[in-house]
């Protein structure tokens, strides 16, 4: 079945100390996004790629980088994780951007910091 | 981004009862969605609507895009334990990728 897959499922890291988390699709789509959600919040859009093009949120810090290769590979880097980086972390992907392309997605990452 | 107004925040009910819950909004929107998570999992898409008047059923899950395009409900009939977890409706207007709002989540508790 096509779907959008995250790796790896849990993470942790200690403070400061960068991680990469990592997502991949065989949906084929334009659009991939990454969303961050904390206990049982709706998730908070942190930046998307439309094709190659990257898109920042204006309140993403700076902490957060992303990454996509290729179409069907996107990575969240953090550079610096705190504390209040531990979460839950979403990939989402959509056909293209307009108001009609739902967005699917992943099993999420789940971010410790210790 | 903006929220939606979504009710109820929780809901406990005994197995076999019906369940409902809605999202409301002073906006219009082109499509509804409603998604569920697990614990520990990412949203499952369960119903996309895209037309104001829409009903669309999906097993035991049945969904209405508003007529005014600011509002959809999602009822779930003959509950079951697995339909624990948290319900979020969304919505999609415009162009962009933050033209996606969720509501704040219905966490549904299933007693058996």
């Amino acid at each position: 079945d096509a779907m959008v897959i995250q790796n790896p499922r849990y993470q942790v890291t200690q403070f400061g100390k960068p991680v990469t988390l990592s997502c991949s699709q065989t949906l084929n789509h334009n659009v991939m996004y990454w969303y961050q959600q904390k206990s049982s919040q709706a998730p908070k859009l942190l930046f998307h790629y439309y094709d190659k093009d990257f898109n920042n949120e204006a309140d993403t810090p700076d902490n957060f980088q992303s990454r996509r290769p290729n179409t069907s590979f996107c990575f969240l880097d953090i550079r610096s994780p705190g504390l209040g980086d531990a979460a839950m972390y979403l990939c989402a992907t959509s056909r293209d951007r307009i108001s009609t392309d739902t967005q699917y997605f992943g099993p999420g990452t789940r971010l410790t910091v210790l | 981004g903006q929220q939606l107004n979504q009710s109820p925040q929780s809901m406990f009910i005994q197995e076999g009862e019906d369940v409902s819950m809605n999202c409301t909004s002073s906006s219009i929107f082109n499509t509804w969605l409603w998604y569920k998570q697990d614990p520990g999992e990412g949203p499952v898409l369960l119903i996309a609507l895209y037309k104001a008047g829409e009903l669309t059923s999906n097993g035991r899950l049945t969904a209405q895009f508003g007529i005014t395009r600011k509002d959809s409900f999602l009822n779930i009939s003959a509950s079951i334990p697995s339909d624990v977890g948290i319900y979020f409706c969304a919505a999609l207007r415009g162009t962009g990728a933050n033209n996606l709002f969720f509501g704040t989540g219905t966490r549904l508790t299933v007693i058996p």
